[in-house]
């Protein structure tokens, strides 16, 4: 069974800093491009970040480019997102998600419950 | 402001048909695939469609998408109470390298 679980979402004051894991399982990690999307409280899904299966190309969103960070341990099935200088606008869900494989399009098949990152003095 | 555009709700009876429509540019739905996702309430979103038709394993034959342009389209038909949620299109935009989503359409079967 594929599963993606977050962790390491919290409270943090603005312009502090925060490290997303997500740890996969019941598939070949190595395998699969992953994606960081997000949600705000109350508002629409917001793509965050995109790394390749091999860690080689890599791609983030323009709210966030220059503060956050997507790696990956292919050897651990893990995924992470280095969030750095957090704005209250950062608050929202974290989901990591797989990409679909063997598709056309960027289609997001298996994703985490997502772990809160909440911004705030 | 997303950079697809969704209807904010929708709401139909329950064994209608219902349409969420998702209008974008030429450099995301005119240049690549959709995908549309559910969410239902407090949950992660769940893949639906993929490349513009395309169904997962798992997934009703009620739900169906189509593209044409610009712009794309959800169906869903025997609509049921479990059919209540928010539901997002999303694909590839060549402009920005990003992947984008529409705002979402809240889908209430009264």
């Amino acid at each position: 069974e594929v599963q993606l679980v977050e962790s390491g979402g919290g409270l943090v004051q603005p312009g502090g800093s925060l490290r997303l894991s997500c740890a996969a399982s019941g598939f070949t990690f190595s395998s699969y491009e992953m994606n960081w999307v997000r949600q705000a409280p109350g508002k629409g899904l917001e793509w965050v970040s995109y790394i390749h299966s091999g860690g080689s190309t890599i791609y983030y969103a323009d709210s966030v480019m220059g503060r956050f960070t997507v790696s990956r341990d292919n050897a651990k099935n893990s995924l992470y997102l280095q969030m750095n200088s957090l704005r209250a606008e950062d608050t929202a869900v974290y989901y990591c998600a797989r990409e679909l494989f063997g598709d056309y399009g960027r289609s997001f098949d298996y994703w985490g419950q997502g772990t809160l990152v909440t911004v705030s003095s | 402001q997303s950079v697809l555009t969704q209807p904010p709700s929708v709401s139909a009876a329950p064994g209608q048909k219902v349409t969420i429509s998702c209008s974008g540019s030429s450099s995301n739905i005119g240049n690549d695939y959709v995908s549309w996702y559910q969410q239902l309430p407090g949950t992660a979103p769940k893949l639906l469609i993929y490349d513009n038709n395309k169904r997962p394993s798992g997934i009703p034959d009620r739900f169906s998408g189509s593209k044409s342009g610009t712009s794309a389209t959800l169906g869903i038909t025997g609509l049921q109470t479990g059919d209540e949620a928010d539901y997002y299109c999303g694909t590839w935009d060549s402009n920005l390298s990003a992947v984008v989503f529409g705002g979402g359409t809240k889908l209430t079967v009264l």
